[in-house]
């Protein structure tokens, strides 16, 4: 059982660029979300689903784009990376009413 | 929008030393309180899911209660040791989130345990 998984770990982008942060999961969970982490913010939920083909928003939703097309995988795409996207991100998962599991995170630094 | 409070925002203690922590969070519509521990450079790990209140369990040192009826939610570690040094986040369940699994979490709690 590998749990959450996230790739990449650390990435730098450039003002403007796109990219897409993978997260899986191979427990068969229903509930996947996405959380970014800030000093002194805590974790705030950007996106989460409750199952295929089922997202919404949380929080801060503004300049991300989910889908999830599969039980296991649930990719978080950043659209336009402006230097306030700079940020940890945490995918999470669980059943629907049970304790979250976290994936190691991604580092992401936009320039 | 939610607002889920942890007081004190930081904590150092000397080892051996007993601590506790609060949690606060709207009393109406509850449905659920999570503790989670998360130590540096690794990811949040669950320590408590509580539904009830009066709630009260128990992992080892860490123990929390839980007084639905209030808001509140409190987190002690008895005897803290070195190794107990994290931050300490509570999450807050709303009633309708018993169908989307959606947590609203507070700021943490972080503590140095000094040898």
């Amino acid at each position: 059982n590998a749990g959450v998984t996230q790739t990449p770990k650390f990435q730098v982008l450039k003002t403007g660029q796109s990219m897409t942060l993978q997260c899986a999961q191979d427990m068969n969970h229903e509930y996947m979300s996405w959380y970014r982490q800030d000093p002194g913010m805590g974790l705030r939920l950007i996106h989460y689903s409750v199952g295929a083909g089922i997202t919404d928003q949380g929080e801060v939703p503004n300049g991300y784009n989910v889908s999830r097309s599969t039980t296991e995988d649930f990719p978080l795409r950043l659209l336009s990376a402006a230097p306030s996207q700079t940020s940890v991100y945490f995918c999470a998962s669980s059943y629907l009413r049970g304790e979250q599991y976290f994936g190691p995170g991604t580092r992401l630094t936009v320039t | 929008i939610l607002n889920v409070e942890q007081s004190p925002q930081s904590l150092h203690v000397q080892e051996g030393d007993s601590t506790n922590f609060t949690c606060s969070f709207p009393s109406s519509n509850f449905y659920a309180l999570h503790w989670y521990r998360w130590e540096t450079a690794k990811s949040p790990e669950a320590l408590f899911v509580m539904t009830l209140n009066g709630d009260e369990k128990k992992k080892g040192r860490i123990s929390a209660t839980l007084n639905t009826k209030e808001g509140y939610s409190y987190l002690y570690i008895k005897g803290s040791q070195p190794e107990d040094s994290a931050t300490y986040l509570c999450a807050f369940a709303e009633i309708g989130s018993s169908n989307t699994g959606k947590l609203i979490f507070g700021q943490g709690t972080t503590l140095q345990v000094k040898p």
